[in-house]
């Protein structure tokens, strides 16, 4: 069985801040992980995945997420938040269940951009 | 290319009556999710479909609900008699197969008032 935990629901930061949104992770096999994000009033879309290979990971928007297996993390990065970057954040990991991969979502950490 | 859709975007129904939610796919995925969110509970996977064939319904609160996919393009939620604490939004999501690297591309919703 797998599990996402995403320390802190609400996290707040001035524009042009760094942004660092986290999340830990458990698995009982080798993990997938998504960071998806959510604008208001519209579905989750994906921020970037990490399969196999460079841990570092790069997405869309200037986000980065880096896997580190030692701390079972997979925190959500970004040098400089824009006012645009205001959304919910969502970790994923996916995992067997019934014969087939299926992501477990975490609670979502909502990103508050200060002006 | 056009992404999952959902309809109707917004629904308001007195309790007891019966709620059909649509959805389409995107062409050439086969594997579809239905989930519900809520602020008490974040998202829950209610029931995926493989090839239009159920795999895993244990998701679904009650048997008030039921999921249905009768072809690869639609797919229905349906809640009869619907309750208040129905009210939430529901999504729908595609991928390509239930693999593990395979990022799921969600429809905007349809936001759900039972009143």
């Amino acid at each position: 069985a797998q599990s996402v935990t995403q320390l802190g629901s609400h996290v707040s930061v001035s524009e042009g801040a760094l942004v660092l949104l986290r999340c830990n992770y458990s698995s009982s096999v080798p993990p997938y992980l998504f960071w998806y994000v959510q604008y208001p009033n519209q579905g989750l879309q994906l921020l970037l995945k990490y399969t196999t290979g460079a841990t570092l990971v790069k997405g869309i928007n200037g986000f980065e997420a880096e896997f580190k297996k030692s701390e079972t993390s997979f925190h959500l990065t970004k040098p400089s938040a824009h006012m645009s970057d205001a959304a919910e954040y969502f970790c994923a990991v996916s995992g067997p269940r019934g014969g087939s991969y299926i992501p477990t979502f975490g609670r979502g950490t909502s990103l508050i951009v200060h002006p | 290319d056009a992404g999952v859709i959902q309809s109707p975007r917004h629904e308001v129904t007195e309790m007891g009556q019966e709620v059909t939610l649509r959805c389409k796919p995107i062409s050439g995925h086969n594997s579809l999710f239905w989930y519900r969110q809520t602020m008490m509970r974040g998202l829950e996977l209610l029931i995926y479909f493989n090839n239009n064939v159920p795999i895993d319904d244990s998701g679904m609160p009650e048997d008030r609900f039921s999921a249905k996919m009768p072809n690869a393009s639609f797919s229905t939620l349906k809640i009869q008699p619907s309750e208040p604490r129905d009210s939430a939004v529901y999504f729908c999501a595609s991928s390509l197969r239930d693999s593990s690297n395979q990022p799921q591309h969600f429809g905007d919703g349809t936001r759900l008032s039972i009143l």
